[in-house]
């Protein structure tokens, strides 16, 4: 049992390049989410997923796009990076949501560097 | 929205003294309360949570404690050993059947041996 994996887990990218972050979770979890965390700022969530075939934005969702087609993966795209994407990226997954009386914990994954330049 | 306030930013103790760690929140309607730890080049793992109907909770040399009434909750940690030195996030969900954790900026403890 694996967990919650990211690939890759360094990554340098000029501006204006593209790349896809690789989030895959083995718990059978309904739920998904991509954060960002800088220094000083905590994690910020980006975008998050309710199940296969459902994206929703979250609290900075600006220049990434994303994809559930399995409901194992969850998919964090930069169509044309920028110098203020530089951030460590952690994908996390739940079993249920927080009203629910059930698991509502999130399970994290070591996290993905990226540096744009 | 949520907003998440932790203080303080940076924490040392001396091994074997306690350490708390505190923050507010501001959606009356959080109802789950999570707390974090991220050691150096790690993803954040879950430490212990609390939920609204809950006013403590307590996991061996770790407790929670939620004031519903002032939105604040607190981490303490009893005993502190050396491997307890990393990041802290305290977290509150964005209200009943929400989908998102907003998260304070973390607090750095630093256990001196």
């Amino acid at each position: 049992n694996a967990g919650v994996t990211q690939t890759p887990k360094f990554r340098v990218l000029k501006t204006g390049q593209s790349m896809t972050l690789l989030c895959a979770q083995d718990m059978n979890h309904e739920y998904m989410y991509w954060y960002r965390q800088d220094p000083g700022m905590g994690l910020r969530l980006i975008h998050y997923s309710v199940g296969e075939g459902t994206t929703a934005k979250g609290e900075v969702p600006d220049g990434y796009n994303v994809s559930r087609l399995k409901k194992q993966n969850f998919l964090l795209g930069l169509e044309s990076a920028a110098p203020s994407q530089t951030s460590v990226y952690f994908c996390a997954s739940s079993y249920s949501i927080f009203g629910s009386p059930k698991r509502p914990e999130q399970y994290f994954g070591p996290g993905t560097r990226l540096t744009v330049t | 929205g949520e907003n998440v306030e932790q203080h303080p930013s940076t924490l040392s103790v001396q091994e074997g003294d306690s350490a708390v760690i505190k923050c507010t929140y501001s959606d009356s309607a959080s109802n789950y309360f999570p707390w974090y730890k991220q050691e150096l080049g790690k993803g954040p793992q879950l430490i212990i949570d609390i939920r609204s109907n809950v006013g403590e909770k307590k996991d061996q040399r770790i407790a929670v404690t939620l004031n519903k009434t002032a939105k604040h909750f607190s981490l303490h940690i009893t005993e502190t050993q050396p491997e307890d030195s990393a990041v802290y996030f305290c977290a509150a969900s964005s209200g009943a059947g929400s989908y998102q954790l907003t998260f304070g900026k973390g607090t750095k403890l630093s256990v001196i041996p």
